[in-house]
């Protein structure tokens, strides 16, 4: 069975910073892409950042760029987002999915919620 | 980068009425079109890949159609647990992504 579990999520101050992870299972995590998708509270969803399947390329979105990184660890097939320079409109649940339309594969796990309050 | 423009962004419909929502890309983007439903506090469910194949489960009163830019996704005839927000995806540059706004259905 496939999961994905994220983790890492919590309330933190306007310039603060917060790593999220997910923990992957069930599937062969380096297979495909992996991204982080958001969605503030009463909004509707966005992409935040991807991985390429060979871990070589990472892609953001114009609102995180620069200050958001997507990372992973295949020996514990987890992936990161190591947000920075946080803002109030970064809050959000942040998803941790695997999509491919075509496949089609479609993995999301619960999602964590991120809070960036003062 | 790819822009989706989904419309309506809400509507009210009753038990056993045909629903459309309609999505437009801003390019070619073939057949690289999902929709999905969400219900609150959960992950989005997909039910429709490549622009109008049924995922495995879903039932056949969904239905979606298009290629190019233009894209529907029809309901024939809605079920009290069809009552959610519906998103259309595309990712034609994958992995790179666009949702649309999001169509809310609710309930007359």
């Amino acid at each position: 069975e496939v999961q994905l579990l994220e983790s890492g999520g919590g309330l933190v101050q306007p310039g603060g910073s917060l790593r999220l992870s997910c923990a992957v299972s069930g599937f062969t995590f380096t297979t495909y892409a992996m991204s982080w998708v958001r969605q503030a509270p009463g909004k509707g969803l966005e992409w935040v950042s991807s991985m390429s399947a060979n871990g070589r390329s990472t892609f953001y979105a114009d609102s995180v760029k620069g200050r958001f990184t997507i990372s992973r660890d295949s020996s514990k097939n987890t992936l990161y987002l190591q947000m920075n320079s946080l803002r109030a409109e970064d809050t959000a649940v942040y998803y941790c999915a695997c999509l491919v339309i075509a496949v089609p594969i479609n993995y999301w796990g619960p999602g964590t919620l991120v809070t960036v309050s003062s | 980068a790819i822009q989706v423009t989904q419309s309506p962004s809400s509507l009210s419909a009753s038990v056993g009425d045909r629903v459309t929502i309609t999505c437009r890309a801003s390019q070619d983007i073939r057949s690289d079109l999902g929709w999905y439903q969400q219900k609150p506090g959960k992950a989005p469910k997909l039910l429709i890949y490549a622009a109008s194949s049924l995922q495995s489960g879903v039932p056949p009163r969904f239905s979606g159609s298009g290629s190019g830019t233009d894209f529907t996704l029809s309901i024939s005839s809605l079920q009290p647990e069809d009552f959610a927000t519906y998103y259309c995806l595309q990712d034609y540059n994958y992995p790179l992504y666009t949702f649309g706004q999001g169509t809310k259905v609710e309930i007359k």
